[in-house]
């Protein structure tokens, strides 16, 4: 039973337009998510991250927005860049274990 | 640069062969842990260390083993690959989880492991 899902295999985007990366979870005890960026041959690199007690995390072009009531989050890009093309995981952890729940990713193409 | 190095990049075994994947950090993290990639899926955790303290998912079987014999290096070993375990194996390491924190995890590039 997948605990974190990303139902969009794939998003193409136009240069400079927004991309929205979407995350549903089921397990309401997660309360940090973080997304990943991953590029061919190389491993995943964290990109940002969001505490359950807020709504809204900035960090440059990447903001990642929680609704915990809908159990949903979504990863926007803007301007897109062409560099950002990559598959981006959504992943969740609670503050009591190691681990983290890694979803399927979406790979992201940004054409000029 | 402090980094996650996984050797080899590719590894090709034959059907029941045993295979060794190896791990190694220069950032001096006290966890550390191996995922299973399958193509479209989510990385799947395997195993991992908090310190020497060995952790294992309930779902990874017996097949897979871990060793860590200092903080640097890690290693897994598939004692009979079968057609079914041909997957990127990720390694990935972090700090101690502090209380209120995320748990960023650091990877390193993957072993694609081929088995024949």
């Amino acid at each position: 039973d997948q605990q974190v899902k990303q139902n969009s295999p794939s998003l193409s985007v136009q240069e400079g337009r927004i991309s929205i990366l979407n995350c549903d979870y089921t397990n309401s005890m997660f309360d940090y998510f973080l997304w990943y960026k991953k590029y061919p041959a190389e491993g995943p690199t964290f990109l940002i991250s969001i505490s359950s007690i807020k709504d809204k995390n900035e960090d440059g072009r990447f903001t990642v927005f929680l609704n915990k009531s809908a159990k949903h989050l979504s990863l926007h890009i803007v301007p897109s860049q062409p560099g950002d093309s990559a598959v981006y995981f959504c992943a969740a952890s609670d503050s009591y274990t190691d681990k983290l729940i890694f979803g399927t990713g979406t790979r992201l193409q940004v054409f000029p | 640069d402090a980094m996650v190095i996984q050797n080899p990049r590719y590894q090709v075994t034959q059907f029941g062969k045993p295979v060794t994947l190896s791990c190694s950090q220069t950032l001096n993290h006290n966890v550390m842990y191996w995922y299973q990639q399958k193509s479209s899926q989510a990385p799947k955790l395997l195993f991992h260390y908090y310190d020497k303290d060995f952790n294992n998912e309930a779902d990874t079987p017996d097949n897979f083993q871990s060793r860590r014999p200092n903080t640097s290096f890690c290693f897994l070993d598939i004692r009979s690959p079968g057609l079914g375990d041909a997957a990127m194996y990720l390694c990935a390491t972090s700090r101690e989880l502090e209380p209120g924190s995320y748990n960023e995890q650091f990877f390193g590039p993957g072993t694609r492991l081929t088995v024949l």
